[in-house]
């Protein structure tokens, strides 16, 4: 285990739910990130938080609303969403912002009906 | 533009037989150079990293990776593969904006399938 959890592991929702993703890490991070991995794509970094403040935000449609409350929890809200966004969304921690080795957690595989 | 390159989409090996996953980039300056494994259900597992020093990196499970500034190129290397490295790879770096880091800039990855 990396020390990163991911909550729900598996989520399937309508176009018209609401949902939420949730991320906690136990490793005294400071830093926590989303990505999403799309079958044979890169993965994509979504969000990305340091000291609970926002420093990135890669031009990521408004119905994805991410939330750090904290720094060991980071939320991702969804709302209206589509078919394509459909993919396995990552959390990830490291020690600090962008000069440290990123530790993931197990993942949310979303689907989108 | 900043990218990742792994050239191959499956690479397929034999038990006891070496293994190379190739990763090449194109990214400024003096890149940080970063491997990960995911297997089935999983997120990605940190293998190794490249910052400076000795080219030829040793991580875990057996895993090493050679830096080749010239080629630009940071290969993934086994000796002698196992069954249970079977799984995706992940090669990803971060480039080097004079003297601050960006973000990490991932491949499509690789995946390996190792037969007994």
């Amino acid at each position: 285990e990396t020390g990163v959890t991911q909550t729900p592991r598996h989520l399937v929702m309508g176009m018209t739910n609401k949902k939420s993703l949730k991320c906690e890490q136990h490793l005294g991070h400071n830093a926590m990130y989303w990505y999403k991995q799309s079958a044979k794509k890169p993965l994509e970094l979504m969000f990305v938080y340091n000291f609970k403040e926002q420093t990135e935000n890669n031009s990521v449609p408004s119905r994805f609303s991410p939330e750090c409350p904290n720094s060991s929890h980071l939320f991702l809200h969804l709302h209206t969403l589509q078919p394509e966004d459909s993919a396995l969304y990552l959390c990830a921690s490291s020690p600090g912002l962008f000069t440290d080795t990123q530790y993931f957690g197990p993942g949310t595989r979303l689907t989108v009906l | 533009a900043q990218s990742v390159a792994q050239p191959e989409d499956q690479v397929n090996v034999a038990e006891g037989n070496p293994l190379t996953v190739k990763c090449t980039y194109s990214v400024s300056g003096n890149p940080y150079l970063f491997w990960y494994v995911q297997y089935p259900n999983r997120g990605l597992q940190f293998l190794l990293k490249y910052i400076t020093g000795d080219n030829l990196v040793k991580g875990s499970y057996g895993f090493e990776a050679e830096f080749n500034k010239s080629q630009t190129s940071f290969h993934l290397k086994k000796p002698s593969a196992l069954v249970s490295d079977s799984a995706l790879y992940f090669c990803a770096v971060r480039p080097d904006y004079g003297g601050s880091q960006g973000n990490l800039i991932f491949g499509k990855g690789t995946k390996l399938s190792v037969k007994p």
